[in-house]
């Protein structure tokens, strides 16, 4: 695709429930990555992926948080048992390599509300 | 750990220069990148500096000093589309992209 594209858009959940957002990295992007944006504050860094491998997760707030990217590109980020608290845009970013010395380029990003 | 410090708002005038200042303290250093992000949008790259000194970009500069751990991202004769959130972000090579929770400009008329 042309850029990195996100779904849903918009998520409402109720506490306890389970959620899964999608990324679509642009083809033939080596890495992506994961982060979970406050209103009002930077990017936090949740995840990064190289290919299919998971070479960091020391982002992941709790063990309700999950990422996989079985096959190197579309990725899934899930949070089991939503809590208020996770209420927040959670972004997806890809690059072409394998370190970010080069842009990197962001999905428009998934608004998540759990009431 | 990493820390990376910027401002949390700032406010300047149409046509005017500003300089926002982010300081850094890494495990590791590959890189330092700006991204400009208007309220409600994605991120979008301005600019990367792994070597010290100035880079020139238009109407936008980023100068590094890797000693000091220090950047700045140089915005020239301001235009009101300049308004957004600016945000510094590092490649400790230990966690790649890592940002700051960057600096808020409201330009002015």
């Amino acid at each position: 695709g042309a850029g990195v594209s996100q779904s849903p858009r918009y998520k409402v959940a109720k506490r306890g429930q389970d959620v899964a957002l999608r990324c679509d990295p642009i083809s033939g992007h080596v890495s992506l990555f994961w982060y979970q944006q406050a209103l009002g504050q930077g990017p936090e860094f949740l995840t990064y992926f190289q290919n299919e491998a998971q070479l960091d997760k020391s982002g992941l707030p709790s063990d309700r948080f999950f990422a996989e990217r079985p096959e190197g590109s579309v990725s899934t980020l899930k949070i089991q048992r939503t809590q208020q608290e996770d209420s927040a845009v959670y972004l997806c970013a890809s690059l072409l390599g394998g370190s970010p010395n080069t842009e990197a380029f962001f999905g428009q990003g998934t608004r998540l509300t759990v009431v | 750990g990493q820390n990376i410090d910027q401002p949390t708002e700032m406010t300047a005038t149409e046509g005017a220069i500003v300089q926002i200042n982010c300081t850094y303290q890494t495990s590791g250093f590959n890189g330092l990148f700006w991204y400009q992000q208007h309220a409600g949008e994605a991120p979008t790259f301005l600019s990367y500096n792994v070597l010290d000194g100035l880079e020139e970009k238009g109407r936008f500069s980023s100068f590094l000093s890797r000693s000091k751990g220090y950047s700045y991202l140089l915005l020239k004769e301001l235009q009101m589309k300049d308004s957004a959130s600016y945000l510094c972000a590092v490649n400790s090579g230990n966690t790649p992209l890592v940002f700051g929770k960057g600096t808020r400009l409201s330009v002015i008329a």
